[in-house]
């Protein structure tokens, strides 16, 4: 599996500011995925970070809101704009290595708390 | 879109007992079906996978079993260990998309 590294590891936060999130592979990868993970709960499908193109978000999750960039193959950004205390989670980037059958890996994650 | 069940939500097994996790998703086309062991704090850890065209997967004291038909699949954890409590997740995959879709998590607890 890929190295993948995630700055910073946690944070706190005042509401109504932003926040990046930086995702880190020591390869170059296709795919690259932001979650997002409530406490005690799933992980949730943010969108997919795409390389040359803007981001594919899921139903809920709105550009304005979690602006991502994916200059190359082996780094991607997540942004929390506009921070609200709802936005307290931990965000984990993961990437697909296309190894066999599109196997996913984690970072290790960001924990954000916003006051 | 795709929808993945899983039950139980919490699960406590005694040492050396086996441990059953189950999963059910809705779309007929997902072919690749992973688990992901998430202890607290950490990140979730890959654990074994299982494809479409494979009905069971073996790897030391986990298993993972496929019935395609009934679109359900489960983990087995056979002699387990207290190093095994975490939360497990499962997972779908539909052909041609990368994208994962998880279940709701089952908190599993090893009693010494």
């Amino acid at each position: 599996s890929a190295v993948i590294s995630q700055k910073p590891s946690r944070d706190i936060c005042q509401r109504g500011t932003s926040l990046t999130i930086q995702c880190q592979v020591d390869s170059q990868v296709t795919m690259m995925f932001w979650y997002r993970q409530q406490p005690g709960q799933s992980l949730t499908l943010i969108a997919t970070a795409n390389q040359g193109s803007e981001a594919t978000y899921e139903s809920g999750f709105v550009i304005d809101k979690f602006p991502i960039s994916r200059p190359n193959l082996t780094f991607s950004t997540l942004t929390v704009s506009n921070m609200s205390p709802e936005d307290s989670s931990i965000y984990l980037c993961s990437v697909g290595l296309r190894r066999s059958y599109n196997e996913q890996f984690f970072g290790p994650g960001t924990r954000l708390t916003v006051l | 879109g795709e929808n993945v069940e899983q039950h139980p939500s919490t699960l406590s097994v005694q040492e050396g007992d086996s441990a059953v996790i189950k999963c059910t998703y809705s779309d007929s086309a997902s072919n690749y079906f992973p688990w992901y062991k998430q202890e607290l704090g950490k990140r979730p850890q890959l654990i074994i996978d299982i494809r479409s065209n494979v009905g069971e997967k073996k790897d030391q004291r986990i298993a993972v079993t496929l019935n395609k038909t009934a679109k359900h699949f489960s983990l087995h954890i056979t002699e387990t260990q207290p190093e095994d409590s975490a939360v497990y997740f499962c997972a779908a995959q539909r052909f041609g998309n990368e994208k994962l879709t998880f279940g709701t998590g089952t908190r599993l607890t090893i009693i010494p």
